[in-house]
């Protein structure tokens, strides 16, 4: 079973949609919980941490189920320029593990 | 913050040849590095973790006496492909974490990655 298992889409959305991607992660132990952003050809980069209580930057909002062991991620008002692949990202003991990638198309 | 350069960027070789990717850390001290592999459409897959002056470790299924790791100081590690082959083509992506893990996501900085060609 993966570490970490993500809906590959495309979710193609139009621009000031809100759109919701989900995760699921395997190892109950995990310590902590990301969600980065990929551009086409370039490395991946951090989009925001997630915390079980829920964090909020501006038009993102990630979410941590623990007992479930789900993280959402929820965009609001979506920008062409969020058009990317986003990555779950799961830390075991310093070891970070990707799901495969949700891509984002957000079209005019 | 935190900047991890990594080079070459781009890198096309021959069959059969090897290849060294450098990961340096610019303005921090990495103890740890961790070294990423992407095939198109596909997830990053952990290759291995290196650990400054003792040897890496590497995961199930591959090959350390293909892909050779050093990480002779704090602020550099390497990853040579040997004889490489078309199959090892690949994005091939390091990270590192800030002994102090100052930054939001408890110190891990990825470099901007190696596209490697072999033909």
């Amino acid at each position: 079973r993966k570490e970490v298992e993500q809906d590959p889409g495309p979710f193609n959305v139009p621009e000031g949609a809100t759109v919701a991607f989900n995760c699921t992660y395997s190892n109950s132990a995990s310590q902590s919980f990301f969600w980065y952003r990929q551009d086409c050809r370039k490395e991946p980069k951090l989009l925001m941490s997630v915390y079980s209580s829920g964090n909020e930057d501006g038009r993102f909002t990630a979410q941590l189920n623990r007992a479930s062991q789900y993280i959402s991620l929820l965009i609001r008002d979506s920008k062409l320029s969020d058009s990317a692949t986003y990555l779950c990202v799961v830390n075991n003991f310093n070891k970070f593990y990707f799901g495969s990638g949700t891509k984002l198309n957000v079209k005019p | 913050g935190a900047v991890v350069s990594q080079h070459p960027s781009r890198v096309i070789c021959k069959s059969g040849t090897s290849v060294k990717i450098e990961c340096r850390s610019l303005d921090f001290q990495a103890t740890t590095m961790f070294w990423y592999r992407q095939f198109p459409k596909k997830s990053l897959m952990l290759m291995a973790t290196s650990n400054e002056g003792s040897k890496a470790t590497y995961e199930q299924g591959v090959e350390k006496d293909k892909f050779l790791i050093n990480h002779a100081s704090l602020t550099l590690s390497t990853l040579t492909v040997t004889s490489a082959h078309p199959e090892d083509s690949s994005f091939y992506i390091c990270s590192a974490r800030d002994r102090q893990g100052r930054e939001k996501n408890y110190g891990y900085t990825f470099g901007s990655g190696t596209r490697l060609t072999v033909v």
